[in-house]
């Protein structure tokens, strides 16, 4: 069975760093791209970057709304992705989710991890 | 403001037949495929359908996707009040060089 947990969620200052992580299992992890996604409350999906598989070359795209402040990485060897986020701003505040994809769909998502970014 | 174009809520009885359209352009729908994703209150979003027109597995056959041109449909026959849910378009977008979601619709099961 395919599983996505996220971890690493909080309250944190803006301008302060947090770093949420992806464990996945039920598959082979390094064959597949991983993507995250947020949901500000009581608003809509929004994208907010990938990483390719090692075979693609491990590289990544981003949004624009946080290009240059939040990295996705991946560790194969412990199936886990991770997004770190920088420069933490108010309008940061979503649900994070992690998910396999983004070719043919997101088809496995976590549970999601409240990220909450408040003085 | 979203890149794709969704109503933000359509209804119809137990039942009957409902379409949600989602509204691109050429750098997005038009040349790329389009998911679908069904979201239940409190839960993680859910593939409905994926490459405009495909179901994963489990996924009943009471849901399906078109694309014409620059917009999608999704279609869902036979609605349950389960079916009660905010659903999107997402699909990638060439000129963005990312994925965009629609803004989402709510279905009301009256």
């Amino acid at each position: 069975e395919v599983q996505l947990v996220e971890s690493g969620g909080g309250l944190v200052q803006p301008g302060r760093s947090l770093r949420l992580s992806c464990t996945a299992s039920g598959f082979t992890f390094g064959d597949y791209a991983m993507s995250w996604v947020r949901q500000a409350p009581g608003k809509g999906l929004e994208w907010v970057g990938f990483i390719r598989s090692k075979a693609y070359g491990g590289t990544t795209e981003y949004a624009a709304s946080v290009k240059g402040r939040f990295t996705i990485s991946r560790d194969d060897s412990k199936s886990i992705a991770y997004l770190q986020m920088n420069s933490l701003k108010t309008e940061d505040t979503a649900v994070y989710y992690c998910t396999r994809g983004p070719a043919g769909g997101f088809d496995y998502w976590g549970q999601g991890t409240l990220v909450t970014v408040s003085s | 403001q979203s890149v794709l174009t969704q109503p933000p809520s359509v209804s119809a009885a137990p039942g009957q037949k409902v379409t949600i359209s989602c509204s691109g352009s050429s750098s997005n729908i038009g040349n790329n495929y389009v998911s679908w994703y069904q979201q239940l209150p409190g839960t993680a979003p859910k593939l409905l359908i994926y490459d405009n027109n495909k179901r994963p597995s489990g996924i009943p056959d009471r849901f399906s996707g078109s694309k014409s041109g620059t917009s999608a449909t999704l279609g869902i026959t036979g609605l349950q009040t389960g079916d009660e849910a905010d659903y999107y378009c997402g699909t990638w977008d060439s000129s963005l060089s990312g994925v965009v979601f629609g803004g989402g619709t709510k279905l009301t099961v009256l």
